[in-house]
C-alpha cells in the first residue's frame, strides 16, 4: 500500500481565497483524522471520522473550516475564506479502527498571504 | 484533558552515543497508551514505539527503548547507538484507552553530530 496520500504537498494562497486539502487513507482503514501542526500550538486534532461519518469535530477552529468524507477512500478539508493565521501544516492520518496504529500522510504545508 | 509535556526543546548527541528524551503526562486514568513519534525533515510522522499502561515491561524496538514510570507519569525514550538518520523532531503522545485522539507534546528536536 502507498500509505496515506495527501495533496497538494504545498499550497500558497491569498487571504480570502478558498483552500481545499485532499486525503486518501490507506485502503481498509475505517478511521480518519485531520490534524493541524503549528509552532505555537503543536499538533491539534481538528476532526475525526469513523466509517465516513464525522464523530468529533470539536477541534475545528471555526465555521470557515469544513471537512467531508464522501466515501471510504477520500476526504477533504476546506477553508473558506482563508486567513493568514490558518498557515500551518495539515496532516491526514488513518487507522484500521479507532484504537489502531495511526498512519500519517506527508502533510500539506499551507501558507496564506 | 490530558496534557503531555516535553521539557527539552532541543537535544544533541554524538553519533554512536546514547540519548534520552523526556516526557511527562498528566492523567487521572489508569488505562491508556503512550507513543513516541519521529518527524524527520520530510515531515512524515513515523511511529517509533508504543507502550500500553497496563504492561509493566518497558517497550523496546531495536535501538529504541522506553522507561515507563507509571506512578511518576513519566515516559522517556532512549536511543542507543545514535545514527545520523535519527536526527528529527520527536513527539511524545498520549491516548486514553476509551478514546481515539492522540494528545501530543510540543516535541524535542534531536541533533546528531558526527
Amino acid at each position: 500500500d502507498a500509505g496515506v496520500i495527501q495533496s497538494p504537498r504545498h499550497e500558497v494562497t491569498e487571504m480570502g481565497q478558498e483552500v481545499t486539502l485532499r486525503c486518501k487513507p490507506i485502503s481498509g482503514h475505517n478511521s480518519l483524522f485531520w490534524y493541524r501542526q503549528t509552532m505555537m500550538r503543536g499538533l491539534e486534532l481538528l476532526i475525526y471520522f469513523n466509517n465516513n461519518v464525522p464523530i468529533d469535530d470539536s477541534g475545528m477552529p471555526e465555521d470557515r473550516f469544513s471537512a467531508k468524507m464522501p466515501n471510504a477512500s477520500f476526504s477533504t478539508l476546506k477553508i473558506q475564506p482563508s486567513e493568514p493565521r490558518d498557515s500551518a501544516v495539515y496532516f491526514c492520518a488513518s487507522s484500521l479502527d479507532s484504537m489502531g496504529e495511526l498512519f500519517f500522510g506527508s502533510g500539506t504545508q499551507l501558507s496564506v498571504l | 484533558a490530558q496534557t503531555v509535556t516535553q521539557s527539552q526543546p532541543e537535544m544533541s548527541v554524538q553519533e554512536a552515543e546514547t540519548v534520552t528524551l523526556s516526557c511527562t503526562y498528566d492523567t487521572s486514568e489508569s488505562d491508556y497508551y503512550l507513543f513516541w513519534y519521529k518527524q524527520p525533515p520530510s515531515r512524515q510522522m513515523i511511529l517509533v514505539i508504543r507502550q500500553e499502561a497496563y504492561k509493566q515491561q518497558n517497550a523496546t524496538e531495536n535501538r529504541f527503548s522506553v522507561n515507563f514510570q507509571k506512578a511518576a507519569k513519566s515516559f522517556s525514550l532512549k536511543i542507543s547507538d545514535s545514527q545520523l538518520g535519527d536526527a528529527a523532531m520527536y513527539f511524545c503522545a498520549y491516548r486514553s484507552n476509551s478514546g481515539y485522539a492522540l494528545n501530543f507534546g510540543k516535541g524535542t528536536s534531536l541533533l546528531v553530530t558526527p
